[in-house]
């Protein structure tokens, strides 16, 4: 079990840059799930794949965020357009079945110049 | 729409004390709810998953009770130690949910030597 891989650990950019993170979850999850976290609160739901099937979004995931997880492996999440408030902590988890704890990367913080 | 609420931004106490962290919810009843371990920099690690069916659940030095009446969890750390330092977030699983968790803000835990 070598956990779940988030690449890269930081990211600074420009307003209005695209941007785009990796998640390598544990090898035998079904489930991969997006958080974003901001300062001071906790993780806030993104989306989650079930295999290669992207089955939910929150309204947070605006139409600039798409999220993918080609033949069910690691899934990458990108952000076009980037704004100041797209500053935050990206936190991939991903687990066995629902229902189930949930395994933590420790994430990418993206910073927006 | 579903709340979480965790008594105290922050909570101090001496080593060998029991830490004694609360989570409140409202407007519905999970299914289950989870404890995660958070140190700065780091992605969220789980320690604790306790179901409505159950009343009480151990760990080491860790206890989770879920109060479905009250609507509240509470985690106890007895012996603390100063290594058990962090912060702690109660998660839960909103209406509707395929496994994905609302998180509540944290409690960040001091323990003194």
């Amino acid at each position: 079990d070598t956990g779940v891989s988030q690449n890269p650990r930081h990211k600074i950019t420009k307003r209005g840059q695209n941007v785009t993170f990796r998640c390598d979850p544990i090898s035998e999850h079904n489930r991969l799930y997006w958080y974003r976290q901001t300062l001071g609160q906790g993780p806030e739901f993104l989306t989650y794949f079930q295999n290669e099937a992207q089955l939910e979004k929150s309204r947070l995931l605006s139409d600039r965020f798409s999220a993918e997880r080609p033949k069910g492996s690691f899934s990458t999440l990108e952000i076009q357009r980037t704004e100041q408030g797209d500053s935050a902590m990206y936190l991939c988890a991903s687990s066995l079945y629902s229902n189930q704890p949930q395994h933590f990367g420790d994430g990418t913080r993206l910073s927006i110049l | 729409s579903q709340k979480i609420e965790q008594n105290s931004e922050a909570l101090n106490i001496q080593e060998g004390k029991t830490a004694t962290l609360t989570c409140n919810y409202t407007n519905y009843s999970p299914a289950y709810l989870q404890w995660y371990r958070q140190d700065p920099g780091r992605g969220p690690v789980f320690l604790l998953l306790i179901r409505e069916n159950e009343k009480e659940k151990r760990k080491e030095r860790l206890k989770v009770t879920f109060d479905t009446t009250l609507k509240q969890s509470l985690f106890h750390i007895t012996a603390s130690q100063p290594a058990d330092s962090a912060t702690y977030l109660c998660a839960l699983d909103p209406p509707g949910s395929q496994g994905n968790l609302i998180f509540g803000k944290g409690t960040k835990l001091s323990v003194k030597p």
